[in-house]
């Protein structure tokens, strides 16, 4: 059993749907992330919070939103996506961010998601 | 620019033998790393660290030896077996920045 869980796990979504996607990990963590993983891709880092402030945001286009309302949970919230943005977005949670040393990061299930 | 690289974009073992992933890095301020374990459809599993103060760690079948001078580590898995069989991410962090850096995987099969 995970840590981190993500729901839903599968979206279909059309480019004029809006639709989130929801984020929430039990190990009492301080830090949380958002990943793109596309085929054949490194793992693209998303967005970075810490503390529930955002401390990293790696030039992610405005139609991908994110929320952190409290260090538990984290939400994507998409609008308007085009179909390259098709993919899975994985969550994540570390102790602390990454830059503290020895900190690791444990990974959700994923959402699968498909833009049509 | 990719600051962690996994040159082999595949691996077939006998099952019993040992496998042997490797993964390079460029940035010399990097302390800590890691390895994951993916499955089709699943997010990465937390394998097996390494700190660089260290240059073997060692988990069950599990080694992990860095060898900082070539900024180069590799992952071990002795014996192979076939549920091992499914990518594995090499990651890295220092304490200076605010992030991961992840390799491109390696697909490893574990053939019975």
């Amino acid at each position: 059993e995970t840590g981190v869980t993500q729901t839903p796990r599968h979206l279909v979504m059309g480019m004029t749907n809006k639709k989130s996607l929801k984020c929430e990990q039990h190990l009492g963590h301080n830090a949380m992330y958002w990943y793109k993983q596309s085929a054949k891709k490194p793992l693209e880092l998303m967005f970075v919070y810490s503390l529930e402030e955002r401390v990293e945001n790696n030039s992610v286009p405005s139609r991908f939103s994110p929320e952190c309302p409290n260090s538990s949970h984290l939400f994507l919230h998409l609008h308007t996506l085009q179909p390259e943005d098709s993919a899975l977005y994985l969550c994540a949670s570390s102790q602390d961010s990454a830059g503290t040393s020895g900190n690791t990061i444990y990974f959700g299930e994923g959402s699968w998601l498909t833009v049509v | 620019d990719q600051q962690v690289k996994q040159n082999s974009p595949s691996l077939s073992v006998q099952e019993g033998r040992i496998s042997i992933l490797n993964c390079d890095y460029t940035n010399s301020m990097f302390d800590y790393f890691l390895w994951y374990k993916k499955y089709p459809a699943e997010g990465p599993t937390f394998l097996i660290s390494i700190s660089s103060i260290k240059d073997k760690n060692e988990d069950g079948r599990f080694t992990v030896f860095l060898n900082k001078s070539a900024k180069h580590l590799s992952l071990h898995i002795v014996p192979s077996q076939p549920g091992d069989s499914a990518v594995y991410f090499c990651a890295a962090t220092s304490n200076t920045g605010n992030q991961f850096y992840f390799g491109t995987g390696t697909s490893l099969t574990v053939i019975p």
